[in-house]
C-alpha cells in the first residue's frame, strides 16, 4: 500500500518570496505522483504530475517539482509566489494501473501582502 | 460546461435522512470515484468504480452506498445520515485505458452536506 506524508500543515509567506511544499511517500512499488491545487470553494486541479523521465517537472503557474526517488520525496516548489497562489496543495500518489490513489493530508499555503 | 458535474452542490439534511449525491461526467471515462473531504484529513476514498459493473468499497464506506447507473454516471446514497458525515464530497474520473492511462484524477466542484 501506498502512503503519503505532507510534512507542513500550514506554510505563511510573504507575496514574491520563494515557496517549497514538502511530500514523502512510502511505497513498495514503482508510482506516479502529483500535486493538486484546491482554491477556496473549488474542486481540485492538478498542478503538475511525474510519470517517468525527467525527475524535474514543469507544472502550471510556475510551480515545479522534482522527484528524488532515494529520499523518496516530491517537494513543490515556486520561486516567487503571488497573493493568488493562496489556496490548499495536496500531494498525491498512485500506481501506474491507478488502483490506489491516495492523497496526503494537505498543506494550506498563505501568501501574505 | 464543467467535464464532472456534481448535484446538489450543497444540502442540509437532519439526522436519519436518506441522500443522494449525483455524479454525471462527459468525459468519457470508464473510472469514476467518490472522495470524502475533512479539514487535516485530506481526500478519504469512499467508493469506487472501474467500470458499469464493477463496485468497489475504499477506505471509509461504512454508511455510504453507491449506484453506477451508466458509464458516465455514479451516485452516492447515505441511506441514514449521521452529524459525522457532514463534509465535503469530491466525484472524480480517470481514464483506465492502457494507452491513455495517466493516472490523472479529474475532480468535480464538490457537494457540501451538513448533517444536522
Amino acid at each position: 500500500a501506498q502512503s503519503v506524508t505532507q510534512l507542513d500543515s500550514q506554510v505563511p509567506v510573504f507575496e514574491e518570496a520563494p515557496v517549497e511544499l514538502r511530500c514523502n511517500y512510502s511505497s513498495s512499488v514503482s508510482v506516479y505522483l502529483f500535486w493538486y491545487v484546491q482554491y477556496p470553494n473549488q474542486g481540485l486541479q492538478l498542478l503538475l504530475k511525474y510519470l517517468s523521465g525527467s525527475t524535474l517537472v514543469k507544472g502550471i503557474n510556475g510551480f515545479e517539482a522534482e522527484f528524488n526517488k532515494s529520499q523518496t520525496s516530491f517537494h513543490l516548489r515556486k520561486p516567487s509566489v503571488h497573493i493568488s497562489d493562496t489556496a490548499e496543495y495536496f500531494c498525491a500518489v498512485t500506481t501506474p494501473l491507478g488502483q490506489n490513489f491516495v492523497f496526503g493530508p494537505g498543506t494550506r499555503l498563505s501568501v501574505l501582502p | 460546461d464543467a467535464d464532472v458535474t456534481q448535484t446538489p452542490r450543497n444540502r442540509i439534511t437532519k439526522t436519519g435522512k436518506r441522500i443522494m449525491l449525483e455524479c454525471s461526467q462527459t468525459k468519457g471515462h470508464d473510472r469514476m470515484y467518490w472522495y470524502r473531504q475533512d479539514p487535516g484529513l485530506g481526500l478519504r476514498l469512499i467508493y469506487y468504480s472501474f467500470d458499469v459493473k464493477d463496485i468497489n468499497k475504499g477506505e471509509i464506506s461504512d454508511g455510504y452506498s453507491v449506484s453506477r447507473q451508466a458509464q458516465a454516471k455514479f451516485s452516492l446514497s447515505l441511506e441514514s445520515a449521521i452529524p459525522n458525515q457532514t463534509a465535503l464530497y469530491f466525484c472524480a474520473t480517470s481514464d483506465g485505458r492502457l494507452a491513455t492511462n495517466t493516472g490523472e484524477l479529474f475532480f468535480g466542484e464538490g457537494s457540501r452536506l451538513t448533517v444536522l
